[in-house]
């Protein structure tokens, strides 16, 4: 079975830029989410998807970056424009909807603002 | 409220020895457990898990311990081997907050033979 599928999975931008990452989650499951990842933390949550609807994204700067989960399916994060403070690892992860399901990370996009 | 604090930093074992990783959360509301193990280039992958009504939880070579009235709980690893080398996260959540993952800090494991 194939896992949670992310591209690019590295990207060097300079500042100012716009940048784009795919998520392809894992077949049947409908929760989405999207992680940030400093260099030496934890993922940190960005925005969660139940289906199409983003059900918690409190912690997204809605000021530079948008996501998108179109037919439920594939999801897209996008940051416009890019600063150098941007620069993480981007995670997605899926999980079968209801408490306590396993949530499945993909090996995450590397970001370099320059 | 919402942290959970992760330590050590680093850990050197050696092979067959006991990695022991500490975590300790604030929020009593939180009800799921779960530790990550993450390999360099990779996303963290479910390594094991409790809830709050048991002690301890063994799945093979790991174990999880669990202190409620201390608000804390660690991972044991026995007999470590030089695969086991990752950078570990605990995390907590609660269903009150529909499952959103609190992550530790990481703490990175080297395994030398």
């Amino acid at each position: 079975e194939a896992g949670v599928v992310q591209s690019p999975r590295y990207k060097i931008i300079e500042k100012k830029q716009p940048v784009a990452f795919w998520c392809n989650p894992i077949s049947g499951h409908n929760t989405l989410y999207w992680y940030l990842q400093n260099l030496g933390q934890g993922p940190e949550l960005l925005i969660r998807y139940e289906n199409e609807e983003a059900v918690d994204d409190s912690q997204l700067p809605k000021d530079r970056f948008s996501a998108e989960r179109l037919k439920g399916v594939d999801s897209t994060l996008k940051i416009q424009p890019a600063e150098l403070g941007d620069s993480a690892v981007y995670l997605c992860a899926s999980s079968l909807s209801g408490e306590g399901s396993e949530q499945f990370f993909g090996p995450g996009t590397r970001l370099t603002v320059l | 409220q919402q942290q959970v604090k992760q330590s050590p930093q680093s850990l050197i074992v050696q092979k067959g020895g006991i990695s022991i990783i500490n975590c300790a959360y604030e929020n009593t509301a939180f009800d799921y457990f779960p530790w990550y193990q993450q390999f360099p280039g990779k996303g963290p992958a479910l390594l094991i898990a409790i809830r709050p009504d048991v002690s301890e939880k063994k799945e093979g070579r790991f174990t999880i311990s669990f202190n409620k009235s201390a608000k804390q709980f660690s991972l044991h690893i026995m007999d470590s081997q030089p695969g086991d080398s990752a950078t570990y996260f605990c995390a907590a959540t609660g269903s009150y907050n529909t499952d959103k993952l609190i992550f530790g800090t990481g703490t990175r494991l080297q395994v030398f033979p």
